[in-house]
């Protein structure tokens, strides 16, 4: 099983509308969770972080942790265009005793004009 | 802040060949972490300093890589010798300070081909 796991995609879905990303994790002792944003070619970009349950919300980026379920997500409202990348969820390994980020392998996430 | 900076940006070698990527952190972090990054494998750590002394080296993928941190601001990656395998996007990102939720930001990357 994968330290954290994501769907391949591409998630496809029309401007303006809700775009929900998944996430799970194998570590139970991660207390920390992170959503990164790439485009084609680019560098990860940090666009959201959440340590407790439940939302966190920043702009159109809503963050939701589930512990119990070993679960994060982000929703992405009213997408846009310019929201097409991959989307990276990370997790602290370790049990949070380290600084060491675990990677999935990302979502694709298309929005259509 | 300029950011992390890396480079080279862009990489093309033969086999066999030494190749060493530099990257310069954001003045005043003090981790500092290397990944590789393929299509196949998606974004793995290959190891992290903190304070310039290497941390955890487990994601090294042989002895043909080694990593050294000789101040703060300053960090190579080499592979020697380089195989075709090796060709990936390898990224230096850094942090602040060692608490677990800290916050890693990324340089640009240095896309290696190894022909």
């Amino acid at each position: 099983q994968k330290e954290v796991e994501q769907n391949s995609g591409p998630l496809s879905v029309p401007e303006g509308a809700i775009a929900s990303l998944n996430c799970t994790y194998s570590d139970r002792g991660s207390q920390s969770f992170f959503w990164y944003r790439q485009y084609s070619g680019k560098s990860p970009e940090l666009i959201m972080s959440i340590y407790s349950n439940g939302d966190k919300e920043d702009g159109r980026f809503t963050a939701q942790l589930n512990k119990a379920s070993q679960y994060v997500s982000l929703l992405i409202r009213d997408s846009q265009p310019s929201d097409s990348a991959t989307y990276l969820c990370a997790v602290i390994g370790d049990g949070g005793a380290t600084n060491k980020l675990i990677f999935g392998t990302g979502t694709l996430l298309a929005v259509q004009p | 802040d300029a950011g992390v900076i890396q480079s080279p940006r862009h990489e093309v070698t033969e086999m066999g060949q030494e190749v060493t990527l530099r990257c310069k952190p954001i003045s005043g972090h003090d981790y500092l972490f290397w990944y590789r990054q393929t299509m196949m494998r998606g974004l793995e750590l290959l190891i992290y300093f903190n304070n310039n002394v290497p941390i955890d080296d487990s994601g090294m993928p042989e002895d043909r890589f080694s990593a050294k941190m000789p101040n703060a601001s300053f960090s190579t990656l080499k592979i020697q010798p380089s195989e075709p395998r090796d060709s990936a996007v390898y990224f230096c990102a850094s942090s602040s300070d060692g608490r677990s939720y800290n916050e890693q930001f990324f340089g640009p990357g240095t896309r290696l081909t190894v022909l």
